[in-house]
């Protein structure tokens, strides 16, 4: 199967920062997408983005597929943005999930 | 439009029961996803249905089976439960690999 690291693992931010997430694929995938899981544990789907840039909000992503690397904005951090976001690649039949970035936002 | 219903929400089972996880749908997709999330280890797909009436191992399907009874419903069933199995357990479905992937609110299950 494909490999997905997603980085950096753990993140804390100050309200109203930042931040940037990193996706990786160990080969090349059919589509990508973003996830967001709260606090209660409801996984709720941010992004589906096979390549180039989307916006949706304080939210954006970048693919780059033929590099193999995805990438998740987080601009203007809120507290209920905390929660893991993961990426998944989706080849075959199958998608393939990393491991998440687990963010904290404090206020 | 409820989208993806899993039942029941929180299990306990005792080592060597056995139970059925239900899973449905009403966004008329094609493919649908069982998935075990586990700390550390992100999701893990256990077994997937491409269409109805396909099933298929994913990467842990070991002490578990599914059925695809409809287009709708995607069951998965733990035949003699073990500790290993204690999780949080996700179904998704999506309408195409080209699509987005939509999941369930999830099973927490603990067998001890």
């Amino acid at each position: 199967g494909i490999q997905v690291e997603q980085s950096p693992p753990d993140l804390i931010l100050q309200e109203g920062a930042n931040s940037t997430l990193r996706c990786n694929f160990s080969d090349s995938v059919n589509n990508l997408q973003w996830f967001h899981q709260n606090p209660w544990g409801q996984l709720i789907n941010l992004f589906y983005i096979p390549s180039g840039t989307k916006q949706n909000g304080r939210l954006s992503a970048t693919t780059v597929a033929t590099e193999r690397y995805s990438l998740l904005y987080i601009s203007s951090s809120q507290t209920t943005d905390s929660g893991v976001y993961f990426c998944a690649g989706g080849l075959g039949n199958q998608f393939y999930f990393g491991t998440g970035t687990s963010l904290t936002v404090i206020p | 439009n409820a989208g993806v219903t899993q039942t029941p929400k929180f299990q306990v089972l005792k080592t060597g029961q056995s139970m059925t996880l239900q899973c449905a749908q009403d966004m008329n997709h094609n493919s649908m996803y069982w998935y075990r999330q586990d700390p550390g280890m992100g999701l893990r797909l256990i077994y997937y249905s491409a269409s109805e009436g396909t099933t298929d191992k994913g990467e842990v399907p070991n002490g578990y089976n599914v059925s695809r009874l409809n287009k709708r419903e995607f069951s998965l069933r733990l035949e003699s439960a073990a500790p290993s199995q204690t999780s949080v357990y996700f179904c998704a479905s999506t309408r195409s690999l080209d699509e987005k992937l939509f999941f369930g609110s999830g099973t927490q299950l603990s067998v001890l």
